[in-house]
């Protein structure tokens, strides 16, 4: 079993929708999340970290599910800018293993 | 300030051919990675260094080797390159008490 799993899309949608994608992880030791934004053939940039109370960065939401084990990630008024690969993120409790989902396509359509 | 940086950007290599993907960064961190992405699979940890002079195996380690040249170098080094090593390479680092992992531009490798 895959360590994280997310849904790889591709989520095509208009702009000003909101969208919202999930994150399932398999080890309840795990400790820290992020989501990571990817563009096309570039290197993945931190987008925002997950903290247990849910947090929020302009139009951007991140949730944490500890007892599903799940994260999700909000984007509201999808910006033409926001077309990009979404990675969910984790962190095990050893400090230095990051584990990667395969990412979550995400298109906006003008 | 270049924050991290990799090369070459491209290399294509015969099935059997030796090589070493360099990686340097500029912001004084401790932690140094090295991941591969391929499609379907998203990053996987193929070895980190926590610190100067220490590295560890990461999920991928077979087929590779590492050296961590000095805080601000880490390469890696595939001896014997295979087709299933076709893929690309990022190199991160990540400094002091934040979770957060800079990467370099990436290596695109091609073995034939």
């Amino acid at each position: 079993r895959k360590e994280v799993e997310q849904d790889p899309g591709p989520f095509n949608v208009p702009e000003g929708a909101t969208v919202a994608f999930n994150c399932t992880y398999s080890n309840s030791a795990s400790q820290s999340f992020f989501w990571y934004r990817q563009d096309c053939r570039k290197e993945p940039k931190l987008l925002m970290s997950v903290y247990s109370s849910g947090n929020e960065d302009g139009r951007f939401t991140a949730q944490l599910n500890r007892a599903s084990q799940y994260i999700s990630l909000l984007i509201r008024d999808s910006k033409l800018s926001d077309s990009a690969t979404y990675l969910c993120v984790v962190n095990k409790n050893t400090g230095n293993q990051f584990y990667f989902g395969t990412g979550t396509s995400l298109t906006v359509i003008p | 300030n270049a924050g991290v940086t990799q090369t070459p950007k491209f290399q294509v290599l015969k099935t059997g051919q030796s090589m070493t993907l360099q990686c340097a960064q500029d912001m004084n961190h401790n932690s140094m990675y090295w991941y591969r992405q391929d499609p379907g699979m998203g990053l996987r940890l193929i070895y980190y260094s926590a610190s100067e002079g220490t590295t560890d195996k990461g999920e991928v380690p077979n087929g590779y080797n590492v050296s961590r040249l000095n805080k601000r170098e880490f390469s890696l080094r595939l001896e014997s390159a295979a087709p299933s090593q076709t893929s690309v390479y990022f190199c991160a680092s990540r400094g002091g008490n934040s979770y957060e992992q800079y990467f370099g531009p990436g290596t695109r490798l091609t073995v034939t």
